[in-house]
């Protein structure tokens, strides 16, 4: 079975610093990741998706990810955070075996102080 | 492009009252719908989904249920309500392929007290 785990349930960092928000995963077959964000009362925005191309991904809002078979990660980096980068972040794999269905890490929450 | 509407937004509901929950899809046809709820401290939980009209598969048992009357719309019911049914509701769409990205709603918030 898939399975996703969120290394951090918070990550806290100060604006114009980097961001590292960690994923490790386990799948039998090829998955396709995803990292979500969701802001406060707010529904889940896509902010980039793995699905065997590249191994680095580039998303939305300068975010970007890489993934690594090696070490079945797919941590989430930004260089810079902004203040509206504030949000809850979800790591997200799937597979064919599942057919297709989405497993949901925990979340991290990410806070940037001024 | 595709959007997806919720509604309502908030819904506040006695114990033991009904409930309809409504998502709707524009711009696009024969999407795979999805209903999962969101209660505090326990991440998603995948609650229903459809691949076609009056196709449902339900993912946990409990006293939720879904239907699909038209291509792009997506109602969750019950009959009556658990406190346990607190919680954000959040509906999503994605393609008929495999892979597809699923994009979700707004979300709607339901307090059930």
């Amino acid at each position: 079975a898939q399975s996703v785990t969120q290394l951090d349930s918070h990550v806290s960092v100060s604006e114009g610093t980097p961001v590292l928000l960690r994923c490790n995963y386990s799948s039998s077959y090829s998955p396709s990741l995803f990292w979500y964000v969701q802001h406060p009362n707010k529904g889940l925005q896509l902010l980039l998706k793995y699905t065997s191309a590249a191994t680095l991904v580039k998303g939305i809002n300068g975010f970007e990810a890489e993934f690594k078979k090696s070490e079945t990660s797919f941590h989430l980096t930004k260089p810079s955070a902004h203040m509206s980068d504030a949000a809850e972040y979800f790591c997200v794999v799937s597979d064919i075996r599942s057919n297709y269905k989405l497993t949901f890490g925990k979340g991290t929450l990410l806070t940037v102080n001024p | 492009s595709q959007t997806i509407h919720q509604w309502p937004a908030t819904l506040v509901q006695p114990v033991g009252s009904p409930l309809s929950l409504e998502c709707t899809v524009e711009g696009t046809s024969n999407p795979n719908l999805y209903w999962y709820r969101q209660a505090a401290g326990r991440g998603l939980q995948l609650l229903f989904y459809s691949v076609g009209i009056g196709q449902i598969s339900s993912e946990v048992p409990q006293n939720l249920s879904a239907s699909r009357p038209q291509d792009r719309q997506f109602i969750l019911s019950s009959k009556k309500l658990l406190l346990s049914d607190s919680g954000f509701y959040l509906c999503a769409w994605s393609g008929r392929g495999g892979t597809d990205t699923q994009y979700f709603g707004p979300g709607t918030r339901l307090t059930v007290l």
